[in-house]
C-alpha cells in the first residue's frame, strides 16, 4: 500500500541553524501539507501546497519557513534559523483531491538546543 | 478561528465495552470529518471518514455525524487493550477554497484488560 515517507526521522540542531526535513508524498497526490505537533499539544496545520505553489499558510509560517517541491517526488520543509520553539514533531501529509482523506507520513522529531 | 473541541479524557473502558468519542465543531461550512488514532510517538493513522449526516460503520468502529448540531462522534465497540490511544476528531476547513485539516486535541482512550 502506497505511503507517505519522511527524512530523517529524527534531527537535533542547534539554534540558529537550518534544517531541512523531507517528504515523499504519495505517488499520484496531488495536496501536500505540512503539520506540527509540539510534544503534548494538538496538531497544528503549518502550510498547504497544490500546483507547484503555497495555497495557504498559518500564521506560524513566518519567514523562517518556506516549502519546496524540487523535483515530481520530493517535498520540503525548510527552517532557516531554528528556535527552540521550533522543536516538535513535524508530520507531512498528501491527498489525492479536494475533501479526499489526508494521510500522514511517520514523522520528523525536530530538537533544537 | 474555527476550533475542535473533544473531551482530552482520559477515558477508561473496560476489555469488550463500547468506547464513545465525541467531538464538536464550530464550522458550519466544513463538509468533511475524519478520526484519526495516535500512538504515543506516531503519527495520525486514519480510523475513519464521514461526509454525510447519520452513521457510517466499519467494522468495530461507527462514525456518526449531525451537522445541524455540529457534532461528531466514534464509537469502538468490543473494545481490545490494542485500541488504546489517543484518538483525534479532524475537520476539513475550507478558506477560499483552500482545505486544510482542523484538529482537536485529542482523546486519550484507555481499555482496562
Amino acid at each position: 500500500e502506497p505511503e507517505v515517507t519522511q527524512t530523517p526521522s529524527h534531527q537535533v540542531t542547534q539554534m540558529g541553524q537550518e534544517v531541512i526535513l523531507r517528504c515523499v508524498p504519495i505517488s499520484n497526490h496531488l495536496y501536500f501539507y505540512w503539520y506540527r505537533q509540539i510534544l503534548g499539544q494538538k496538531v497544528e496545520f503549518l502550510v498547504s501546497f497544490y500546483n507547484n505553489e503555497i495555497s495557504e499558510k498559518s500564521e506560524i509560517f513566518d519567514d523562517q519557513f518556506s516549502v519546496e517541491r524540487p523535483d515530481g517526488s520530493n517535498f520540503t520543509l525548510k527552517i532557516r534559523s531554528t528556535k527552540l520553539e521550533d522543536s516538535a514533531m513535524y508530520f507531512c501529509a498528501s491527498k489525492l483531491g479536494r475533501q479526499e482523506t489526508q494521510y500522514f507520513g511517520p514523522g520528523t522529531r525536530l530538537l533544537v538546543l | 478561528q474555527k476550533e475542535v473541541e473533544q473531551n482530552s479524557g482520559p477515558l477508561s473502558v473496560p476489555e469488550g465495552a463500547i468506547a464513545s468519542l465525541n467531538c464538536t465543531y464550530s464550522d458550519r461550512g466544513s463538509q468533511s470529518f475524519f478520526w484519526y488514532r495516535q500512538y504515543s510517538g506516531k503519527s495520525p493513522e486514519l480510523i475513519m471518514s464521514i461526509y454525510s449526516n447519520g452513521d457510517k460503520e466499519d467494522g468495530r468502529f461507527t462514525a456518526q455525524l449531525n451537522k445541524a448540531s455540529q457534532y461528531v462522534s466514534l464509537l469502538i465497540r468490543d473494545s481490545q487493550p490494542s485500541d488504546s490511544a489517543t484518538y483525534l476528531c479532524a475537520v476539513n476547513v475550507v478558506n477560499f477554497g483552500n482545505e486544510k485539516l482542523t484538529f482537536g486535541t485529542g482523546t486519550r482512550l484507555t481499555i482496562i484488560p
